[in-house]
């Protein structure tokens, strides 16, 4: 079945400089990838997504990019902040089911 | 504010017992979506409901059953508890629509002793 591979599961960058989280997905035929941004004690919330006929997508200091020749897709935060300090997940669906398949979480420290 | 608004926030009960956690989604979405995240692990999708009918399964337990009620408020039965248990339970809602976002609620923090 599809699956989402995420890496690195931890990131520790300093504040200012930049993350960067990547994703690989198997199924060929998935063309929605969504980022959520899960802070402490808190439910993940969507932060950016990108669908397949797009190959990037920007909003303030974050950014998608998607290969779908390679099938990976991959997160950008520049500038980095305290707030941006948390765990962000990505994922991927089709139109067959609209299911969407979590990668495992990256856990993001911002360090001062 | 995400809309969603889970009870209890938090519950401890030992094993072998029975509980029943709630969802209330956001206003005007019509599927709710079960998820269970324990200790550092990641999103595990349970089961999900669109106007009162299941949609999608995932991996829940036989011990685990949900509903959604004629007035979209969605609630998750987990049975004979084990330790395992002990997790994470978070609800989420969206319109049911093609790849339209999740909004998650805070989730309810189950203990198992």
């Amino acid at each position: 079945g599809e699956n989402v591979e995420q890496h690195p599961s931890t990131l520790s960058v300093q504040e200012g400089d930049s993350a960067v989280i990547k994703c690989t997905y198997s199924d060929s035929a998935s063309n929605y990838f969504p980022w959520y941004k899960q802070e402490l004690g808190k439910g993940p919330q969507l932060i950016i997504d990108i669908r397949s006929n797009v190959g990037e997508k920007k909003d303030q200091r974050i950014a998608v990019t998607l290969n779908k020749t390679a099938k990976h897709f991959s997160l950008h935060i520049t500038e980095t902040q305290p707030e941006d300090s948390a765990v962000y997940f990505c994922a991927a669906s089709k139109n067959s089911n609209y299911q969407l398949i979590w990668g495992a979480g990256t856990k993001l420290i911002i360090k001062p | 504010d995400s809309g969603v608004t889970q009870t209890p926030k938090h519950l401890i009960t030992a094993t072998g017992q029975r509980v029943t956690l709630r969802c209330s989604p956001r206003s005007g979405d019509l599927s709710v979506y079960w998820y269970q995240q324990s200790l550092d692990q990641g999103l595990q999708f349970l089961i999900q409901y669109y106007n009162g009918e299941e949609r999608a399964k995932g991996n829940i337990l036989e011990r685990f059953s949900a509903q959604q009620f004629p007035d979209l408020h969605s609630e998750l039965n987990l049975s004979s508890l084990e330790l395992g248990d002990s997790a994470l339970y978070f609800c989420a809602s969206s319109t049911g629509q093609a790849h339209s976002p999740l909004h998650f609620g805070n989730g309810t923090r189950l203990t198992v002793t």
